[in-house]
């Protein structure tokens, strides 16, 4: 069945620090990639997204890359700050005809300060 | 605000209880999900409504029944409560997809707060 996986699942960086989040996905039709930031005691929260046809979106601190060949998608944080610490999941949509959203494991990124 | 809020926030209960989590969204969104959360932060989907309609409905047991009086409101009612259910549950919503076929402008979703639910 269609799977997204995510590594690491932990990651600790020092203030100021790039940190590196990776995910693969399986379903050769998906198209929409969304990441989400889900802080202690919170619903997560869509903080960046990119869609088949792009292969680079960047939003200040943060950017996701997208290689549709090797299916692979990652998000970047560059200057991480201790307010980036929280656990981020990435998703990918089930082929081009389904609300669906397959999440990955999640990574819980410490930023030390 | 606008918002996707559910209610409670905590619910613990003994098993064999039924209990529901109500769910409403007023972002005008037309898809309302269901999620749950485990103890390893794993998201998974059980059930997804677009006007009313479900149209996602993943291996869930049938003691979880979910109901959509209207696009704005999606309640999750659970008969039968068993230890294993303890998890936090997620309520989503999106904007549908476009009539052509693409993706409206912010697809994702937004979620609300969770429900942690403990069987005791």
């Amino acid at each position: 069945g269609e799977n997204v996986e995510q590594h690491p699942s932990t990651l600790s960086v020092q203030e100021g620090d790039s940190a590196v989040i990776k995910c693969t996905y399986s379903d050769s039709a998906s198209n929409y990639f969304p990441w989400y930031k889900q802080e202690l005691g919170k619903g997560p929260q869509l903080i960046i997204d990119i869609r088949s046809n792009v292969g680079e979106k960047k939003d200040q601190r943060i950017a996701v890359t997208l290689n549709k060949t090797a299916k692979h998608f990652s998000l970047h944080i560059t200057e991480t700050q201790p307010e980036d610490s929280a656990v981020y999941f990435c998703a990918a949509s089930i082929g081009d005809s389904s609300y669906k959203l397959i999440f990955g494991s999640g990574t819980r990124l410490l930023v030390r300060p | 605000d606008t918002a996707v809020s559910q209610t409670p926030k905590y619910l613990v209960t003994q098993m064999g209880n039924d209990k529901s989590i109500k769910c409403e969204q007023n972002l005008g969104h037309d898809t309302m999900y269901w999620y749950k959360q485990d103890s390893k932060k794993f998201l998974k989907i059980m059930f997804s409504y677009n006007n009313k309609e479900l149209i996602i409905n993943e291996t869930v047991p049938n003691r979880f029944s979910p109901k959509s009086p209207d696009k704005a409101h999606l309640n999750l009612h659970i008969n039968s409560l068993e230890l294993g259910d303890s998890a936090v549950y997620f309520c989503a919503s999106s904007p549908s997809r476009g009539g052509t076929g693409g993706y409206p402008n912010n697809y994702g979703y937004t979620f609300g707060s969770g429900t942690r639910l403990t069987v005791v």
